[in-house]
């Protein structure tokens, strides 16, 4: 069976400093993979998307960055986070061509910038 | 750019009370999703719709999708405290990228 994995659960990070958030799929291959942002428990924003290795389209201008290193790792990044990057990220899965089936969300990592 | 509104955007009841939240767009979809989410997890899909028209239930959870595919509805029968969470609607527009558009969320609390 598939599955989604991403650490850290929580975060708390200074301004200015650098960020890296892991995200990794089990028992699927060349999946479309996802980075997501939710502010205070409501709607998800759409931050990176990626279909294949080294492919990373971003949505939205910011600062943060996205990587797909391997086939079934996608991470998410900032050499210097602001306090405005703080939110619940949320990173995602689905089958390439097959967006009936819906997305497998990880559990989210809960980052606070101070 | 593809939108999708829903309504109410906070609901609370009484356990045994029955509701419906909307999910409305201008644009059409290939396919339209429904998510739950508890706090602190990530959303967790409960059905996807993909035929104009069409209803799935899912025990107490009957789900519609509008006959043009712009809108669709969850209606939850006799709620219990157990369906307390966030509700997300996510619209697929059928592209190879699979990239979802989601609504802002409606937030249920049933209380006991």
């Amino acid at each position: 069976s598939q599955t989604i994995h991403q650490w850290p659960a929580t975060l708390v990070q200074p301004v200015g400093s650098p960020l890296s958030l892991e995200c990794t799929v089990e028992g699927t291959s060349n999946p479309n993979l996802y980075w997501y942002r939710q502010a205070a428990g409501r709607g998800l924003q759409l931050l990176f998307y990626s279909i294949g290795i080294d492919q990373i389209s971003s949505e939205v201008p910011q600062n943060l960055s996205a990587s797909r290193p391997q086939d079934r790792q996608f991470i998410l990044s900032s050499k210097k986070l602001l306090l405005s990057d703080s939110g619940f990220y949320l990173c995602a899965w689905s089958n390439q061509g097959l967006t009936n089936y819906g997305y497998t969300f990880g559990s989210g990592t809960r980052l606070t910038v101070v | 750019t593809q939108l999708l509104e829903q309504s109410p955007q906070f609901l609370s009841i009484q356990e045994g009370e029955n509701l419906t939240v909307y999910c409305n767009s201008s644009s059409v979809f290939s396919s339209l999703q429904w998510y739950r989410q508890e706090p602190g997890e990530g959303p967790v899909l409960l059905v996807t719709v993909v035929t104009g028209g069409e209803v799935k239930k899912l025990k107490r959870l009957t789900f519609q999708f509008g006959d043009a595919r712009k809108d669709s509805s969850l209606h939850i029968t006799a709620a219990q405290t157990g369906d307390t969470g966030l509700y997300l609607c996510a619209g697929g527009g059928g592209t190879s990228y699979g990239k979802l558009t989601f609504g802002q969320g409606t937030i249920l609390t049933v209380h006991p």
